[in-house]
């Protein structure tokens, strides 16, 4: 167990619906970054929050957005879903996330949507 | 953007051999480089990292070496056991613009008894 928890675990949902995920990190950790998993794409990164503001994007479309609270839990809210946004979403969260070393990013046990 | 190539896709060995993963990346910048092993439908999690400060590194069966002349880092396995069997990820992150992970397409490694 990393620490950080993902919900829900899975999510079935029909084309044009919109769905939030939610991860919080790891107790002290204030980095937060969201991953997408697919079979065709492996591993791509999404954005990143740290300590509430946003502090990298990767290739995430425009119909997807995320924040992060006060709590520092995050969430990742996809719209008018796709059949190829089927995939298996990851948060990771680190201590940091910035300045001149790279920490740790410690995953969570994701949430697998599919867009039928 | 940072890009990162693995290879091989796939590796087959027997319980004992050896295991090697290559990666090769485009950034100069980056400075860490975190390997990953994913079991079936599970997280991510981490074996071993290296920073850019230093070329070599060992943790028991596992070691990872980083040669930033040539921008590629290698893990390898030594004395394979079935339970190593899982998709292996390297990656890099070049703290220029947030410290995302920037991954390899995996390495699917299958140590038959």
């Amino acid at each position: 167990d990393s620490g950080v928890t993902q919900t829900p675990k899975h999510l079935i949902t029909a084309t044009g619906q919109r769905v939030t995920l939610r991860c919080s990190p790891r107790s002290g950790d204030l980095s937060v970054y969201w991953y997408q998993q697919s079979l065709d794409q492996g591993l791509q990164f999404l954005i990143q929050y740290y300590n509430g503001e946003e502090r990298a994007k990767g290739n995430i479309l425009e119909r997807f957005s995320a924040q992060q609270f006060p709590d520092l839990h995050s969430e990742l809210n996809l719209s008018s879903l796709e059949l190829g946004d089927s995939a298996l979403y990851f948060c990771a969260s680190s201590v940091v996330g910035r300045g001149d070393s790279t920490d740790t990013q410690y995953f969570g046990p994701g949430t697998r949507l599919t867009v039928l | 953007g940072e890009n990162v190539e693995q290879h091989p896709s796939t590796l087959s060995v027997q319980e004992g051999d050896s295991a090697v993963i290559k990666c090769t990346y485009s950034d100069s910048a980056s400075n860490y480089f975190p390997w990953y092993k994913q079991e079936l439908g599970k997280r991510p999690q981490l074996i071993i990292d290296i920073r850019s400060n230093v070329g070599e590194k060992k943790d028991q069966r596992i070691a990872v070496t980083l040669n930033k002349t040539a921008k590629h880092f290698s893990l390898h396995i030594t004395e394979t056991q079935p339970e190593d069997s899982a998709v292996y990820f390297c990656a890099a992150s070049s703290n220029q613009a947030g410290t995302a992970l920037i991954f390899g397409k995996g390495t699917t490694l299958s140590v038959s008894s």
